[in-house]
């Protein structure tokens, strides 16, 4: 069965440091989007991302966000300078877009920052 | 803008008991909900979720949930519950638009107790 996969599944980081979270989606989706959780927190949206460009954005997808699609198969999520707030798991999910909703969520990236 | 509620964060149960699990939702547009279930440290994984028609939707291991509209409400249920029904239970609702973003609630803790 296709699975929504992420790399890796643990990213440490210094504050300040640039980290690129990893995604590939379900091979003929074509909506795609980052949710993150702080830890005891809710899934909180992040951005969607269709067609090359975004979609939507939360407040939350501030500048030091950004998102790409540089292939075919991977949709990546950058983090320009990470703050200690930005640690939370970061999950990536992925749509066909039919008349329904139904997204597909990879494991996840344990994001912590120090 | 649409929202969701889940007044209970934990639910401690016996084996074999059967459990409800409380979600209500607010949104000025027609949506549709969804529960998600995620397992200690795994990603989140798609439940059951009403779109139309019954309002009464079955999962393959057992969990149903009623769409109220009335009461906004679209609570989880299960006649007899397992040790491996122990994760946390996401209601999340999303707008009735292709691609359209989840808002999750804040989650419900499930714990099985032999």
């Amino acid at each position: 069965e296709p699975e929504v996969t992420q790399t890796p599944s643990h990213q440490v980081t210094q504050m300040g440091q640039e980290v690129i979270l990893r995604c590939v989606p379900i091979s003929n989706h074509l909506y795609f989007y980052w949710y993150r959780q702080i830890l005891g927190q809710k899934v909180e949206f992040l951005v969607s991302f269709y067609n090359n460009e975004i979609s939507e954005k939360s407040e939350i997808f501030d500048d030091q966000f950004s998102v790409e699609r540089p292939d075919g198969s991977n949709f990546t999520l950058k983090i320009r300078s990470t703050k200690l707030e930005d640690s939370a798991m970061y999950f990536c999910a992925s749509t066909w877009g039919t008349a329904y909703n139904e997204q597909f969520f990879g494991p996840g990236t344990r994001l912590t920052v120090l | 803008a649409q929202s969701v509620t889940q007044l209970d964060s934990q639910v401690p149960v016996f084996e074999e008991a059967p459990v409800e699990l409380r979600c209500n939702y607010s949104s000025s547009v027609s949506v549709y909900l969804f529960w998600y279930v995620q397992y200690p440290n795994q990603g989140l994984q798609l439940l059951l979720k009403y779109l139309s028609g019954s309002t009464l939707v079955e999962s393959i291991n057992g969990f149903e949930a009623e769409f109220n509209k009335s009461q906004t409400s679209f609570h989880l249920r299960k006649p007899s519950v397992h040790i491996s029904d122990t994760a946390e239970y996401f209601c999340a609702v999303s707008a009735r638009a292709i691609t359209d973003k989840l808002i999750f609630g804040t989650g419900t803790r499930l714990q099985v107790f032999p």
